[in-house]
């Protein structure tokens, strides 16, 4: 069964304090692997999509890479802005998208 | 681009009372997505739309609901009767090439409590 694990649950930075989100995942044929933000009362928002080990994809001040095993989300000097939950998702080859429970972080000035 | 538009926002009722929870995908967008996200099981894919022809709703999770797409701009989700369990907040989704595209747009929600 396909299935993802994201750790911690939960993270509190202080503004400039670089961290990294892990999201382990088990899927039989890996058909992407997506990383989403979600704000408070909103619904989640595209961020990456990695399909193949050792590829990585960078915005701003967010770095996502890519093993056979997981996926990491690396903050650069994050600001408060970047507060939200993180949502990691994999496609297996049943084509649906598996999230997990998401990362809440949090960065305070 | 307005976004994927969901109605309404937030829902009180009562348990045994029909649901109904409405959903605008953004123009041109061929496939179209419910989810609910809880606490518990995180965001769950319910059923999926392409070209408004239900193609799998393996996860909806009773017969009590029932999802349509009468044209490309309109989706519902009914739950009837609703229970205590089915509070979450339910989302629809949009997206231009089917179930493989790697860009789902989001609507903001639907806030459900059943009491």
């Amino acid at each position: 069964e396909d299935q993802v694990t994201q750790s911690p649950e939960a993270l509190r930075l202080q503004e400039g304090e670089s961290s990294s989100l892990n999201c382990s995942y088990t899927v039989s044929g890996l058909r992407g692997l997506f990383w989403y933000r979600q704000d408070p009362g909103k619904g989640p928002e595209f961020l990456f999509t990695l399909y193949s080990a050792g590829e990585e994809k960078e915005k701003e001040r967010l770095k996502a890479t890519l093993t056979k095993k997981e996926s990491f989300l690396h903050i650069t000097a994050p600001k408060p802005e970047d507060s939200a939950t993180y949502l990691c998702a994999v496609r297996g080859q049943g084509g649906k998208l598996i999230f997990g429970q998401g990362t809440e972080l949090s960065v305070k000035p | 681009d307005a976004g994927v538009i969901q109605s309404p926002r937030h829902e009180v009722t009562e348990m045994g009372q029909e649901v109904t929870l409405r959903c605008k995908p953004i123009s041109g967008h061929n496939s179209l997505f419910w989810y609910r996200q809880t606490m518990m099981r995180g965001l769950e894919l319910l059923i999926y739309f392409n070209n408004n022809v239900p193609i799998d709703d393996s996860g909806m999770p009773e017969d009590r609901f029932s999802a349509k797409m009468p044209n490309a701009s309109f989706s519902t989700l009914k739950i009837q009767p609703s229970e205590p369990r089915d509070s979450a907040v339910y989302f629809c989704a949009s997206s231009l090439g089917g179930l493989l595209n790697e860009k789902l747009f989001f609507g903001s929600g639907t806030q459900l409590s059943v009491l």
